[in-house]
């Protein structure tokens, strides 16, 4: 089945420590996303990549990294420079669709990672 | 700056009845919007969209309106179930090919039996 998959569910770390959390999608997506939600904050955009070896920083890029090696995959690494990783963190891909002339359709989003910072 | 804003933090709605969630936008160059429904500890799942050369557009028991004017959208859900309680996102972009979806914080929705 074609889909989006982020793992680990659930992850902890050590204060001071970087962690990389893993996208995968194998819907063929030009597109990927990264997006963090809080409590009462609503999703906010990290990173984004629109092709292969390209990226774009989002509104909260601070304290994170990406790469964009392969087109299926997407890596995100929270830093120890985040001061406030502890959050659910969303991958999404997208790509635009040929009936609607080539706009965007809808991004499909993975199940999340839960991050806390212990 | 929020470009995209659900002014209502939660709803509450009678089984059968209607649900009304709203969504206000400050962008006039978004042309693309769409609504997401999240359960908790889950990714959001797409619900319904609407382009800006239409004000409706309806997906069985959901309608999405728009009122560009306005600046405005709202998602309609007749006749609402249980199943509905979830939060719901309210979502725009700009015409580009794969730009970023801009969120709202989100509505959540109780429907109560």
């Amino acid at each position: 089945d074609g889909g989006i998959t982020q793992s680990p569910k659930y992850l902890f770390r050590k204060e001071g420590q970087n962690v990389t959390l893993s996208c995968e999608q194998n819907l063929n997506h030009d597109a990927m996303y990264w997006y963090r939600q809080d409590p009462g904050q609503g999703l906010r955009l990290i990173y984004y990549s629109q092709i292969v070896n390209d990226f774009q920083k989002g509104d909260i890029a601070e304290g994170y990294s990406v790469s964009r090696e392969k087109k299926e995959s997407f890596p995100l690494t929270v830093t120890s420079a985040q001061k406030n990783p502890t959050a659910f963190y969303l991958c999404a891909s997208s790509t635009p669709t040929r009936e609607q002339g080539g706009r965007d359709t809808e991004a499909f989003f993975g199940q999340g990672t839960r991050l806390t910072v212990v | 700056d929020q470009q995209v804003k659900q002014n209502s933090p939660s709803l509450s709605v009678q089984e059968g009845r209607i649900s009304i969630l709203n969504c206000d936008y400050t962008n006039s160059m978004f042309d693309y919007f769409l609504w997401y429904k999240k359960y908790p500890a889950e990714g959001p799942t797409f619900l319904i969209s609407i382009s800006s050369i239409k004000d409706k557009n309806e997906d069985g028991r959901f309608t999405v309106f728009l009122n560009k004017s306005a600046k405005h959208l709202s998602l309609h859900i007749v006749p609402s179930q249980p199943g509905d309680s979830a939060v719901y996102f309210c979502a725009a972009s700009v015409y580009s090919g794969n730009t970023p979806l801009v969120f709202g914080k989100g509505t959540r929705l109780s429907v109560i039996a």
